[in-house]
């Protein structure tokens, strides 16, 4: 299997702009997770899908924020506009959970910068 | 919820040294903790995770070892490597679905 996959690997815009995050999980996984990681914060969940439902978005920092899994196999978060502070690494991690078991594969990551 | 603390923040050893990472929970209910390296520009990638019913656990140069009573445990490299560069990640959670990272553990070994 290729692992999880990140489309764009970086992304450059500037606030205000809207930016799409797109993610691709390993074929037969069951959960997906979108994390941010920053320096000043470390590696942080925004929200997690399983079999293609938001379970918990606590962790989604504003509603310019928004994660959709409309099938499966692919992901999309979305910032909407964006701003400065919205420039970090996004991970896309996915996992086959059954009894509340599984282990966490991480994709590359899209570092944003926004100017 | 769950808090994972991690130390130091950076290590800086010699190539052959042994490197060790400490991190303490803080939910006794936690049961599962993996350990993750991640290297420069990639995301972390799981290398080695114990279980609650386990005191310690090796895989060639990597070991962990797990005091539930105080709540800590350890990532042990033997024999550091140049290639052993990297942040390294602990965790914590009940079973394996949703853990609760510490804030990494930059390890730089000199050749």
């Amino acid at each position: 299997d290729a692992g999880v996959i990140q489309s764009p690997r970086h992304e450059v815009t500037e606030m205000g702009q809207e930016v799409t995050l797109r993610c691709k999980p390993i074929s037969g996984h069951n959960s997906l997770f979108w994390y941010r990681q920053t320096m000043m914060r470390g590696l942080e969940l925004l929200i997690y899908f399983n079999n293609n439902v938001p379970i918990d978005d606590s962790g989604m920092p504003e509603d310019r924020f928004s994660a959709k899994m409309p099938n499966a196999s692919f992901s999309t978060l979305k910032i909407q506009p964006s701003e400065p502070r919205d420039s970090a690494v996004y991970f896309c991690a996915s996992s086959y959970v059954v009894a509340g078991l599984g282990e966490q594969y991480f994709g590359p990551g899209t570092r944003l910068t926004v100017t | 919820g769950e808090n994972v603390e991690q130390h130091p923040s950076t290590l800086s050893v010699q190539e052959g040294d042994s490197a060790v990472i400490k991190c303490t929970y803080s939910d006794s209910a936690s049961n599962y903790f993996p350990w993750y390296k991640q290297e420069l520009g990639k995301g972390p990638q799981l290398i080695i995770d114990i279980r609650s019913n386990v005191g310690e656990k090796k895989d060639q140069r990597i070991a962990v070892t797990l005091n539930k009573t105080a709540k800590h445990f350890s990532l042990h490299i033997t024999e550091t490597q140049p290639e052993d560069s990297a942040v390294y990640f602990c965790a914590a959670s009940q079973g394996s679905y949703i853990p609760t990272f510490g804030r990494g553990t930059s390890l730089i070994v000199h050749p």
